[in-house]
């Protein structure tokens, strides 16, 4: 297996515009998870997802922020509109309820600078 | 408020000097303590899952235990290729799959 895939791995972009990180979870694990990594806060959870439905979403920031995934092969995260302050990694990992539902697979990251 | 706060920030170590990085957390209940490992520009990977008090996991040089307060990952004779970020993180009893991280702790080994 691949592993975890997000895309694209660098965003720059200006504030303002809107911006859309994309993930691609291991094949059949039923939960996904984006986090969000900075100096400051370190990793933080945003949202997480069960069979395709958001189970949590008390991590993110502002209504700014949305998270879709419609379809246990694809999620979404978009930042509408981006502010420099959102500069960060955003992390996407995935893992298997049934079978080890700790083990958490991440993604390589998407850094992204808002100017 | 579920909190959990490794230390130190940083450590030093040369190459066969072994040590323990600390993870004290403080959470309503605890469902499960999680140790991954991070490297430069990439995604935290796995490393250890722990349930109760004083249970123990080992992998190679690494070896994490837990007690009520806190949980240890202890590492012995490390060698250079240890050199990563150490995260900590707990999901708790009422809060779902919602895993909160530390800060970590960054591990250099010199040779």
């Amino acid at each position: 297996d691949a592993g975890v895939i997000q895309s694209p791995r660098h965003e720059v972009t200006e504030m303002g515009q809107e911006v859309t990180l994309r993930c691609k979870p291991i094949s059949g694990h039923d939960y996904l998870f984006w986090y969000r990594q900075t100096m400051m806060r370190g990793l933080e959870l945003l949202i997480y997802f069960n069979n395709n439905v958001p189970i949590d979403d008390s991590g993110m920031p502002e209504d700014r922020f949305s998270a879709k995934m419609p379809n246990a092969s694809f999620s979404t995260l978009k930042i509408q509109p981006s502010e420099p302050r959102d500069s960060a990694v955003y992390f996407c990992a995935s893992s298997n309820g049934l079978a080890n539902y700790n083990e958490q697979f991440f993604g390589p990251g998407t850094r992204l600078t808002v100017l | 408020e579920d909190q959990v706060t490794q230390s130190p920030e940083a450590l030093r170590l040369q190459e066969g000097e072994s040590s323990s990085l600390n993870c004290s957390y403080t959470v309503s209940g605890l469902r499960g303590l999680f140790w991954y490992r991070q490297d430069p520009g990439k995604g935290p990977e796995f490393l250890f899952t722990l349930y109760s008090a004083g249970e123990e996991k080992e992998k190679e040089r690494l070896k994490a235990t837990l007690t009520k307060k806190e949980s240890f990952l202890h590492i012995t004779a490390p060698k250079p290729e240890d050199s990563a970020t150490y995260l900590c993180a707990v999901q708790t009893n009422t809060g779902g799959f919602k895993t909160i991280f530390g800060a970590g702790t960054r591990l250099f080994v010199k040779a």
